[in-house]
């Protein structure tokens, strides 16, 4: 079955500085790529996903790239603000099966 | 906000009870699936409910069991309640059963077994 890593567990940024997360998935058939933030007594929110026909794709300060070769895939939050610390988490599925979710990053941006 | 409500927002319990938790969401959202989150884990998927039938199971023992309801709400039972059940609970709502329909999720419930 499908294995997601990600890294770094935990990402300390400047505010104004920009945040990377990358994940890592097992299964090549592997085809959706959704993006969630977790804020504290919140259930996950999807920010931003990618289908495996597209490299790369952006929402204001968020984009995310996908590399199938190399089965990765990464987010990038530019111009990062204190209200994006939360726990971001990166998933993959193929089809209809279920999301695969990676461990997460608690990213904390400090003022 | 998402439109997935979960109740109640915290439970404790002791080894060997039995639990029941609840989800609903907003009209239209037919599909619920619910995850297991233990701390400082991804969401673990528990199993899939479409049209009031079980579509997909993960690597959960049946003492998981699930219901899904004619106005798409659901509820998943956890029998004979161990240590490793605690964890946060999350159901996900979407419309139809399509790969990439957005998932919403609830708030989760808080599962503390003493």
């Amino acid at each position: 079955g499908e294995n997601v890593e990600q890294h770094p567990s935990t990402l300390s940024v400047q505010e104004g500085d920009s945040a990377v997360i990358k994940c890592t998935y097992s299964d090549s058939a592997s085809n959706y790529f959704p993006w969630y933030k977790q804020e504290l007594g919140k259930g996950p929110q999807l920010i931003i996903d990618i289908r495996s026909n597209v490299g790369e794709k952006k929402d204001q300060r968020i984009a995310v790239t996908l590399n199938k070769t190399a089965k990765h895939f990464s987010l990038h939050i530019t111009e990062t603000q204190p209200e994006d610390s939360a726990v971001y988490f990166c998933a993959a599925k193929e089809g209809n099966t279920p999301l695969v979710f990676g461990k997460g990053t608690r990213l904390s941006v400090i003022a | 906000e998402t439109g997935v409500t979960q109740s109640p927002t915290h439970l404790i319990k002791t080894r060997g009870q039995q639990v029941t938790l609840r989800c609903s969401s907003q009209s239209g959202h037919n599909t619920v699936s619910w995850y297991q989150q233990a701390l400082g884990q991804g969401p673990q998927f528990i199993f899939q409910y479409y049209r009031e039938e079980e579509n997909g199971r993960g690597n959960f023992p049946p003492r998981f069991s699930g219901l899904q309801f004619p106005n798409y709400s659901s509820e998943l039972n956890v029998n004979a309640l161990e240590l490793d059940d605690s964890a946060l609970y999350l159901c996900a709502a979407q419309r139809g059963l399509a790969g990439n329909n957005e998932q919403f999720f609830g708030p989760g419930t808080r599962l503390t077994v003493l």
